[in-house]
């Protein structure tokens, strides 16, 4: 079946540190990706997305390459703040999954002034 | 708009005693859902609503139903509580099931003593 696989955390930076969070995915047919995140005490947002082969979502400064070759959609940022302490959720949705989201197991980021 | 809205935010039960949790979405969604999240497992999908008339199991349907009020409210009951039903539960809504971008709720942290 489908599934999304995202590095383990927590992840600690410093302020002004450059930021990857690895994804990988499995899935038939042609998955949708996205990046969520959820700040403490509250509900996941869309953080940014891509729908097809070769896409880059960006939002906020966070961008993500939607790879088929190497079936990934690594998030990165290039200089955090501690403002983006959160829990980052990779996920895919595929038209083989019945339209169902899969998530990841999140990452925590945590970013020191 | 106040977007998806979940009541109650907090709630402790008795093993065995039921409760109703309550979402709410003022978007004009075609679709809704019910997760858990439990630590290092990222979200789980109960039950979902594609249109207004229709539910369907997730990933973890044991031990909960759902109800479909109208377009605007999707319920999740607890018949006999467990506390392996300790979690965090969330409410999601999207225009429709293969639209991709969910919006999520607030949540609900529910304590199964």
């Amino acid at each position: 079946g489908n599934s999304v696989t995202q590095m383990e955390g927590p992840v600690t930076l410093s302020e002004e540190a450059f930021l990857t969070i690895n994804c990988t995915y499995t899935a038939t047919g042609y998955p949708s990706l996205f990046w969520y995140v959820q700040y403490p005490g509250e509900g996941l947002q869309l953080l940014l997305k891509a729908t097809k082969a070769d896409d880059k979502g960006s939002n906020k400064g966070f961008e993500a390459t939607y790879r088929k070759e190497t079936t990934s959609f690594h998030l990165e940022k290039g200089s955090v703040q501690v403002s983006d302490s959160a829990v980052y959720f990779c996920a895919l949705i595929s038209n083989t999954g019945g339209f169902k989201t899969i998530f990841g197991a999140g990452t925590r980021l945590f970013v020191k002034a | 708009n106040a977007g998806v809205t979940q009541t109650p935010k907090f709630q402790v039960l008795k093993t065995g005693q039921s409760m109703t949790l309550q979402c709410a979405q003022d978007m004009n969604h075609n679709s809704m859902y019910w997760y858990r999240q439990d630590p290092g497992m990222g979200l789980r999908l109960i039950y979902y609503s594609a249109s207004e008339g229709t539910t369907d199991k997730g990933e973890v349907p044991n031990g909960y139903n759902v109800s479909r009020l109208n377009k605007r409210e999707f319920s999740l009951r607890l018949e006999s509580a467990a506390p392996s039903q300790t979690s965090v539960y969330f409410c999601a809504s999207s225009d429709f099931v293969a639209r991709h971008e969910q919006y999520f709720g607030p949540g609900t942290r529910l304590t199964v003593t």
